[in-house]
C-alpha cells in the first residue's frame, strides 16, 4: 500500500517562472493538505482539500498560489512568478474522510524541496 | 499569533532516561492533539495522539499527557533511545468540519545520546 507520494523531491526555478508540485494521496484517502515549512520553522498549513473542491484556504497566500484536486489525477500547488521567498519545504498529507473514524492523522509525503534562484 | 507553542528548540537526553517535550496552546477550540516525529529530509509521521476527553494516551514508550485547563500537552518517551533523535512537532485541531486542518508548533529537536 504506497503511501502519500510527491513529485518532484527538489525543483530548482528561477525568479519569475512557475513551480508546480504534485501530489497523490493515499489510496482510500479523499483529503488532502498542503503544508510548507520555511527554514527553522514548523510546518504552516496552507490549504486543504477535497476532491473537485477547496474546503479552506485560509493559509495561502493571496496572490501567485492555487491548488486544486482534480476528480482524477494527483492533487497540484501552482506557484506563478517564484520568488525566493517561496523557496521552503512543501508537504502535502492525506488523510480518510470524516466517515472513517480517526481522520485527524494525517499522512506525510516526503515533501518537494523547491529552490528559487 | 502562534496558537500551538513548542518553547524549547531543542532536547538532549542521554539514552536510556526519559526525554518530556512539552507544547502549550491557546486556543479553546482544539480538542484533538497530535504528535509527529520528523527525520531530515522526510515527511513528519505520526506518533502518538489524544483527544480532549482523555487527560492521557500510552503506546510502547511513548505518554501523552493533556492538561486541558492549562492548555498544555507533554509528550514523555521512556526509555529513551539514539534512533529517537528526531524533530518533534506538536499539532492541535478542532472537531469540526475543517477537523483535518492541524496546526502545528515549531518543533523541537531531540538528541538522544548514546
Amino acid at each position: 500500500n504506497a503511501g502519500v507520494m510527491q513529485n518532484p523531491r527538489h525543483l530548482v526555478r528561477r525568479r519569475g517562472q512557475e513551480a508546480r508540485l504534485r501530489c497523490s494521496p493515499m489510496k482510500g484517502h479523499s483529503h488532502v493538505y498542503w503544508y510548507r515549512q520555511l527554514p527553522e520553522e514548523g510546518l504552516k498549513f496552507m490549504v486543504y482539500l477535497q476532491k473537485e473542491n477547496i474546503i479552506d484556504e485560509s493559509g495561502m497566500p493571496k496572490e501567485r498560489f492555487s491548488a486544486e484536486f482534480p476528480k482524477e489525477g494527483p492533487s497540484i500547488l501552482r506557484i506563478q512568478q517564484v520568488v525566493r521567498g517561496d523557496s521552503a519545504a512543501y508537504f502535502c498529507a492525506s488523510s480518510p474522510s470524516p466517515l472513517a473514524g480517526n481522520y485527524n492523522e494525517q499522512f506525510f509525503g516526503p515533501g518537494t524541496r523547491l529552490t528559487v534562484l | 499569533d502562534q496558537q500551538v507553542k513548542q518553547n524549547s528548540p531543542s532536547l538532549s537526553v542521554q539514552e536510556g532516561r526519559i526525554s518530556i517535550l512539552n507544547c502549550d496552546y491557546t486556543n479553546s477550540m482544539f480538542d484533538y492533539f497530535l504528535w509527529y516525529k520528523k527525520y531530515p529530509a522526510e515527511g513528519p509521521t505520526f506518533l502518538i495522539s489524544i483527544s480532549s476527553i482523555k487527560d492521557k494516551n500510552e503506546d510502547g514508550r511513548f505518554t501523552v499527557f493533556l492538561n486541558k485547563s492549562a492548555k498544555h500537552l507533554s509528550l514523555h518517551i521512556v526509555p529513551s533511545q539514539p534512533g529517537d533523535s528526531a524533530v518533534y512537532f506538536c499539532a492541535a485541531s478542532p472537531y469540526n468540519t475543517n477537523a483535518g486542518k492541524s496546526t502545528f508548533g515549531d518543533g523541537t529537536t531531540l538528541t538522544v545520546k548514546p
